[in-house]
């Protein structure tokens, strides 16, 4: 069985940028949820994808976008970054989409916005 | 909006001794709760989860236990173990979504030898 693998593992942007994080989703899981973790803070929920469409959201501004393959994988892209942007980003996959079954974390990137 | 508050920020215990970790919720229709614990540089990883028509789940030396009248659910840790050292997370399920979770901010769970 095959774990949660994101790439990069850290990332050095200017504002006003544009940055594509990715996520490998473990074998057998066909959703992926992204969070975004603001040092000293709890993960907040970005969005989730489910066999290739996107099937919630949180209260993050539309410059945040993703997308999810055939192979269940997932992109998180983020335009016009700000100095706020900078966090640990986390993507968790399950083999379901639904809360209560446990999410598989990856080991995040971080991302700095200078 | 929903939200869930945890306490306290830091918890500095003796090891082998206990500790407690609490939550409130705001969504009373929250209806599964998870604990994820998280260690220095590394993934969150679930240790316990309870659902809302279970008053107390016990696994080892964790236990999880949930108030539904009043919102609340706290993780207590018996025999603590420098291994327990971590920042845990509480998470309610969103009331009106099947698929979210709110976090709390999280505990930093320092066991002094």
């Amino acid at each position: 069985e095959t774990g949660v693998t994101q790439s990069p593992t850290h990332l050095i942007k200017t504002r006003g940028q544009q940055v594509t994080l990715r996520c490998s989703s473990q074998s057998g899981h066909n959703t992926v949820s992204w969070y975004q973790q603001a040092l000293g803070q709890g993960p907040q929920f970005i969005f989730q994808y489910y066999r290739e469409e996107e099937n919630g959201r949180g209260n993050f501004p539309p410059r945040f976008s993703g997308l999810q393959f055939p192979n269940y994988s997932s992109e998180l892209n983020v335009n016009a970054l700000e100095l706020d942007d900078s966090a640990l980003y986390l993507c968790a996959s399950s083999p379901q989409p639904i809360s209560s079954y446990e999410q598989y974390f990856g080991p995040g990137t971080r991302l700095t916005v200078t | 909006g929903e939200n869930v508050e945890q306490h306290p920020s830091t918890l500095s215990v003796q090891e082998g001794d206990s500790a407690v970790i609490k939550c409130t919720y705001s969504d009373s229709a929250s209806n599964y709760f998870p604990w994820y614990k998280q260690e220095l540089g590394k993934r969150p990883q679930l240790i316990i989860d309870i659902r809302s028509n279970v008053g107390e789940k016990k696994d080892q030396r964790i236990a999880v236990t949930l108030n539904k009248t009043a919102k609340h659910f706290s993780l207590h840790i018996t025999e603590t173990q420098p291994e327990d050292s971590a920042v845990y997370f509480c998470a309610a399920s969103k009331g009106d979504s099947n698929y979210q979770l709110i976090w709390g901010a999280g505990t930093k769970l320092i066991i002094k030898p």
